[in-house]
């Protein structure tokens, strides 16, 4: 059964509009969440991540918003560029115990950003 | 920065052959990762390995192996290469000490099998 879910497979917004990416999880064990950016034929890069214990976390034009209760995160884009289009991952992590800080990723969500 | 290098960009291989993805670290992470990456179905775990020797299988390790013998290098074999392990294959690796569970990526090999 999937653990982190992005229901959306795609999403299109015009540049300088907001882009909302969304994800949701069933663990309740997840305490640690990222988002990956993976552009075509690269690998995927660290974008910004957020610990349980907070509810917002802000990297300049990126925000993610945690709500635990309702087990969703959000990743906002502020203005989106044309260089923002591209597939995001989203991964949560349980916390390393004995050395096992494996992440889970859901499908992604292909971003594109028209100009 | 942390360098993550995948021996290949891409490779073909015939269906039954030996296949060899080796990683390499320059960062002295503890933890490496291998994964695969398909259309639809997001970033799948095939194995990690938290020190050198030491192994875990993630969630689809069937007709896959690795290799941990230095702390900066981790193989991932497919002992017998299947046109359903046509893939790309991306390795990463962590840093313990970091508590952001953060993991670093390399370029990803794409293999086609046939």
């Amino acid at each position: 059964d999937q653990q982190v879910k992005q229901n959306s497979p795609s999403l299109s917004v015009q540049e300088g509009r907001i882009s909302i990416l969304n994800c949701d999880y069933t663990n309740s064990m997840f305490d640690y969440f990222l988002w990956y950016k993976k552009y075509p034929a690269e690998g995927p890069t660290f974008l910004i991540s957020i610990s349980s214990i907070k509810d917002k976390n802000e990297d300049g034009r990126f925000t993610v918003f945690l709500n635990k209760s309702a087990k969703h995160l959000s990743l906002h884009i502020v203005p989106s560029q044309p260089g923002d289009s591209a597939v995001y991952f989203c991964a949560a992590s349980e916390g390393g115990q004995g050395g096992s800080e494996k992440l889970v990723f859901g499908k992604g969500t292909k971003l594109t950003v028209n100009p | 920065d942390v360098k993550v290098t995948q021996s290949s960009r891409y490779l073909v291989k015939r269906t039954g052959e030996k296949v060899f993805l080796e990683c390499v670290q320059d960062m002295d992470h503890e933890n490496m990762f291998w994964y695969r990456q398909d259309p639809g179905l997001g970033l799948r775990l095939i194995y990690f390995s938290y020190d050198v020797k030491m192994k875990e299988k993630g969630d689809i390790p069937e007709g896959y192996s690795v290799s941990r013998e230095k702390k900066e290098r981790f193989s991932l074999i497919l002992e017998s290469a299947s046109t359903n392990q046509t893939s790309m294959y991306l390795c990463a690796s962590s840093l313990v000490a970091l508590l952001t569970y953060e993991q670093y990526f390399g370029p990803g090999t794409r293999l086609t099998v046939t």
